[in-house]
């Protein structure tokens, strides 16, 4: 059955690393999302794909990478962590071009130490 | 910038109940309005989309309502049960049908 995997499930890093979150989806659908959740703010989007080669930037992009070179995967970069991005991520994505329902992924606990 | 609002922030019923959770939005021009429902620790379950041309939408005993005019959605849950207990978030699209924006949620507790 088609679905979203993320990896790692949990994550703890210092600040100042680099940290690459994978999402990988195998409904071969080109629109992905990455957003971050945290309290007090809800759902927050980061980054999109609308296919191979391209990426938009989302409400909160700073700080934030992404690549797009297969349709199956969309993976996420910070390239110096900070304490602020500790945070859930959760990848998406919308099986229909025409409804654009979403479909998340089991999310990333990230903890940036 | 759409703000999205939900109503009420948590709320706590017995068994059976009927209830309704509400969700606001401020810009009518949307493409399409999504309830999800999120368990702790768990990434988020579609339950019902709703397209801008649409009224509502059903699945078992769910029933969500759009009336784009007065930026509302509400979300019917008939005969609840202690395995709805979870939160509820309403998101929505702009017109071209890109940049989700999400409600806070309602976090439902169903008492057995």
């Amino acid at each position: 059955d088609a679905e979203i995997t993320q990896s790692p499930r949990h994550k703890i890093t210092e600040t100042g690393r680099q940290v690459t979150l994978a999402c990988h989806q195998t409904w071969n659908h080109n629109n992905m999302f990455w957003y971050r959740q945290d309290l007090g703010h809800g759902l927050r989007l980061i980054h999109y794909s609308y296919g191979v080669q391209d990426t938009n930037k989302g409400e909160v992009s700073d700080g934030y990478s992404v690549s797009r070179s297969n349709t199956e995967d969309l993976p996420l970069t910070l390239e110096s962590a900070a304490s602020s991005q500790t945070s859930v991520y959760f990848c998406a994505q919308d099986r229909d071009r025409v409804r654009n329902e979403q479909f998340f992924g089991p999310g990333t606990r990230l903890t940036v130490l | 910038k759409q703000e999205v609002t939900q109503i009420p922030a948590a709320l706590s019923v017995p068994e059976g109940e009927n209830l309704v959770l509400n969700c606001s939005f401020t810009d009518s021009a949307i493409y399409n309005l999504q309830w999800f429902r999120q368990d702790p620790g768990k990434g988020l379950t579609s339950l019902l989309l709703i397209q801008s041309s649409q009224r509502e939408q059903t699945s078992g005993r769910l029933n969500a309502s759009l009336d784009k005019s007065s930026g509302r959605s509400t979300l019917y849950i008939a005969a609840s049960q202690p395995g709805d207990s979870a939160t509820y978030l309403c998101a929505v699209t702009d017109n071209y049908g890109q940049n989700f924006v999400f409600g806070p949620g309602t976090r439902l507790s169903v008492l057995p």
